[in-house]
């Protein structure tokens, strides 16, 4: 069971340069959702989406893009990366946006922006 | 809008302490209420959940129980593990369809 799947693990990037933090999961959930952590900030949702060609913001939008052209995919994209963006990202995915479900997490992305 | 606060870490502990952490939340109607767990290295994991008031969660020897009376779902153990050192989160779903965590409690737990 791959549940939920990121990539890459780790990726160093210079100021300025963009970047697809890809998502995946193979349980057929209609909710996804990306967060980014950071030392004494817990988790902020960056964007979510409900469905399949649904998508809306969180609480930290700026500075990323995502799309939700198929079920089981929901990349995030960088598109002009800048030092402030250095954390861990999260991709994580529900069977619906129903407020019983709980959140399957993927293991992270670990970028540094120099 | 809707927040959650938990207590700041870290708590350090002996193994088979008493353990409970804080989670008080702001809601508009009365949301599902989650505890998560991260291991070092690792996205988080569900521990235990609770949909509606005076339900109680439970899992791996750890409970809370959702009070409706004072906005709190504050977590326990009655004898903490090594094992048991981690970074816990509690969270709830707000109206709008997005899930508020807490900021993260860091458990120390010393043999």
């Amino acid at each position: 069971n791959a549940g939920v799947t990121q990539t890459p693990k780790f990726q160093v990037l210079k100021t300025g340069q963009s970047m697809t933090l890809q998502c995946a999961q193979d349980m057929n959930h209609e909710y996804m959702s990306w967060y980014r952590q950071d030392p004494g900030m817990g988790l902020r949702l960056i964007h979510y989406s409900v469905g399949a060609g649904i998508t809306d913001q969180g609480e930290v939008p700026n500075g990323y893009n995502v799309s939700r052209s198929t079920t089981e995919d929901f990349p995030l994209r960088l598109l002009s990366a800048a030092p402030s963006q250095t954390s861990v990202y999260f991709c994580a995915s529900s069977y619906s946006r129903m407020s019983n479900q709980p959140q399957h997490f993927g293991d992270g992305t670990r970028l540094s922006i120099l | 809008g809707d927040s959650v606060t938990q207590m700041e870490g870290p708590v350090t502990l002996s193994e088979e302490a008493f353990l409970t952490i804080n989670c008080t939340y702001t809601a508009t109607g009365y949301p599902s209420l989650f505890w998560y767990v991260q291991y070092p290295g690792e996205g988080l994991q569900l521990l235990l959940k609770a949909t509606k008031a005076d339900d109680k969660g439970s899992n791996k020897g750890f409970e809370a129980t959702y009070r409706k009376e004072t906005t709190s779902f504050h977590l326990e153990k009655g004898s903490v593990q090594v094992s048991d050192s981690a970074v816990y989160f509690c969270a709830l779903w707000d109206r709008d369809d997005k899930i508020i965590f807490g900021k993260g409690t860091r458990l120390h737990i010393l043999p």
